[in-house]
């Protein structure tokens, strides 16, 4: 079945350093890949997409690459800043429509 | 942005009682919303896709009798746990769709259940 692996977090890093978060994913067919971010008291939000084959995703100085023949979707930013201190997910669409299937999230710490 | 808000965002009851948590697309119409559950440190748990005006599907090993599913509106969503045991205490997410097979959702703040 359609799956998502995460790295496991929790990560800390200073501000300024670079991110890194791994996503691989097991899917049939040609799946939407998703990173969300949910920070502290709020509901997750889309942080940036990907619908196929070598496209990148990027938003607020995150990107990802969904990469099929490593069936994965790192998620990257150059210099974080204490404000991206969240819960990640990423996440994959197999059919149309909003059914998601979500890894496990890494917590992300980012220390002044 | 499309605002989705949960009601209540923590409730706690006694065994055996039923909690309804509701799940409201503000600024605009949901025909589909979904309700997800999460563990601690865990992932986010598909449960169900509930339909505007017709019966909610429900994931695989999902008590549909346990976890009542009901889409009246196309901006209300409700999730019902029965007779409720200290098991089901968990945090329960719904998101809603804007448009129709658009893939384009918003989530609600989550609601924590904890069954004494």
């Amino acid at each position: 079945g359609n799956s998502v692996t995460q790295m496991e977090g929790p990560v800390t890093l200073s501000e300024e350093a670079f991110l890194t978060i791994n996503c691989t994913y097991t899917a049939t067919g040609y799946p939407s890949l998703f990173w969300y971010v949910q920070y502290p008291g709020e509901g997750l939000q889309l942080l940036l997409k990907a619908t196929k084959a070598d496209d990148k995703g990027s938003n607020k100085g995150f990107e990802a690459t969904y990469r099929k023949e490593t069936t994965s979707f790192h998620l990257e930013k150059g210099s974080v800043q204490v404000s991206d201190s969240a819960v990640y997910f990423c996440a994959l669409s197999a059919s149309q429509g909003g059914k998601l299937i979500f890894g496990q999230g890494t917590e992300l710490s980012v220390k002044p | 942005g499309a605002v989705v808000s949960q009601h209540p965002s923590w409730v706690i009851c006694k065994s055996g009682t039923s909690v309804k948590i509701e799940c409201r697309s503000l600024d605009f119409q949901a025909t589909t919303m979904f309700w997800y559950r999460q563990f601690p440190k865990q992932s986010l748990m598909l449960m169900a896709t509930s339909n505007e005006g017709s019966k909610a599907t429900y994931e695989q090993g999902v008590e549909k009798d346990k976890f009542l599913i009901n889409h009246a509106s196309l901006t209300l969503s409700t999730l019902t746990v029965t007779s409720a045991h200290p098991e089901d205490s968990s945090f329960y997410i719904c998101s809603a769709e804007a448009g129709v097979n658009t893939g384009e959702l918003f989530f609600g703040e989550g609601s924590r259940l904890t069954v004494l």
